[in-house]
């Protein structure tokens, strides 16, 4: 049992370069969310989906866009990438988002721009 | 505004010894509360979610103290395993995909 995959775990870019990060889970999971965390600052939710071809915009969804591309598979696209963008990347997955509920994360990409 | 508060720490606790640290959250309506354990340079993952009575799992207990607004977690015995990031995470009421919100964590290292 895989849980929650990403690829790629690492990446560099240089500014205005463009990118998708992608996520699976097998955990046949409803909700599915990208974070991004930088130091100093925790985990802030970037984009969710609450279903197959449903997303939502999170708490700092600016200069990203997501797909839901099947039930098991949540992509997180940058168009033009700049250097605040630099940060190490999660998905996570979760059965449902009422009380009580438990969010499963990837492993994580780390992505700088330069 | 959401917000969740944390004592980055470090705590440099040595092992065997008993630590706790608590996190305090502003929405008064949250109603899920929860630990997770991030080891450095790896994904968060789920310690124990927090009941209003209060719970223990082996070493660990969390309590709960909504007129405070604050949760803990108390760790017993300590272990140098348990040299890790510890997220405080809440939720509001109802639910809602984006309602969770982490703390920024808490840095536990434990001395030999």
């Amino acid at each position: 049992n895989a849980g929650v995959t990403q690829t790629p775990k690492f990446r560099v870019l240089k500014t205005g370069q463009s990118m998708t990060l992608l996520c699976a889970q097998d955990m046949n999971h409803e909700y599915m969310y990208w974070y991004r965390q930088d130091p100093g600052m925790g985990l802030r939710l970037i984009h969710y989906s609450v279903g197959e071809g449903t997303t939502a915009k999170g708490e700092v969804p600016d200069g990203y866009n997501v797909s839901r591309l099947n039930k098991r598979e949540f992509s997180l696209r940058l168009e033009s990438a700049a250097p605040s963008q630099t940060s190490v990347y999660f998905c996570a997955s979760s059965y449902s988002a009422q009380g009580g509920y438990e969010q499963y994360f990837g492993p994580g990409t780390r992505l700088t721009v330069t | 505004r959401k917000e969740v508060e944390q004592d980055p720490g470090p705590f440099n606790v040595p092992e065997g010894a008993t630590v706790a640290f608590n996190c305090t959250y502003s929405n008064s309506a949250s109603q899920s509360f929860f630990w997770y354990r991030q080891d450095c340079r790896k994904e968060p993952k789920l310690l124990m979610s927090v009941y209003s009575s209060g719970n223990e799992d082996g070493r660990f207990t969390a309590q709960l103290n909504r007129a405070s607004q604050y949760i803990s977690l108390l760790i017993r015995d300590s272990k140098l395993s348990d040299s890790a990031t510890y997220l405080c995470v809440v939720s509001p009421s109802g639910g809602g995909a984006d309602g969770l919100t982490f703390g920024k964590g808490t840095h536990l290292i434990i001395q030999p």
